[in-house]
């Protein structure tokens, strides 16, 4: 069964910086892309990251480009997203998830919240 | 940016019966390749997102076939008869085709 389990989440003041991990099993997680979606309170789908699945290739959305990192140990078979210089509008559920060479995100984990505040 | 439209926001349907909704996209979901990266999620009350629909009409493993996705190009549509309880929550189109990937913003889906 393949199980996505993220964790890191919390509260943090704007500017300061958070690292979220997602650990994988129940696949070869070597072989799959992998993303970031968050979700802010009440609001829609929205995607952050992606890596491929070697890690020689990594993508963003234009408002974390330069503050987030998405990077990946698969020897650990676990996601990472480093965020820092945190903003308020950051705050959101972010959810990793696979995604596969035919766009689709397939599997997803449980999600951990991020509270930018002061 | 591609920007994906869904319609209805919200819709109210009584058990047994069959809904439709719409997503558009802002440019042709037509890669290069000549596939069309299109696909449905559904979000539960509390829960993860889950795939529904890929590659505009491909069910993922476990999906029922009450559940169906057409559509060519910028125009798709999700079709789900027969309506049981479990099929309530918000219904997302997403497209893989180009970057940055882009969801629409939900269809709200309630039960009767």
């Amino acid at each position: 069964e393949v199980q996505l389990v993220e964790s890191g989440g919390g509260l943090v003041q704007p500017g300061r910086s958070l690292k979220l991990s997602c650990a994988a099993s129940g696949f070869t997680f070597s072989d799959y892309n992998m993303a970031w979606v968050r979700q802010a309170p009440k609001k829609g789908l929205e995607w952050v990251a992606t890596i491929i699945y070697d890690g020689s290739r990594t993508y963003y959305r234009d408002s974390v480009k330069g503050r987030f990192t998405i990077s990946r140990d698969n020897a650990k078979s676990t996601l990472y997203l480093q965020m820092d210089s945190l903003r308020s509008e950051d705050t959101a559920t972010y959810y990793c998830a696979t995604l596969n060479y035919d766009g689709k995100f397939a599997y997803w984990g449980q999600g951990t919240l991020v509270t930018v505040s002061s | 940016d591609v920007v994906m439209t869904q319609t209805p926001v919200s819709m109210s349907v009584s058990l047994g019966g069959q809904v439709s909704i719409s997503c558009r996209s802002s440019q042709s979901l037509v890669h290069n390749n000549g596939n069309t990266y299109l696909s449905w999620y559904i979000q539960k009350p509390s829960q993860s997102p889950q795939l529904l629909i890929y590659k505009v009409s491909n069910r993922f493993s476990g999906i029922s076939d009450r559940f169906s996705g057409s559509g060519s190009g910028t125009d798709f549509t999700l079709k789900i008869s027969r309506v049981e309880p479990d099929d309530l929550g918000v219904y997302y189109c997403g497209q893989g085709t180009q970057y940055p990937l882009t969801f629409g913003s939900g269809t709200k889906l309630e039960i009767k």
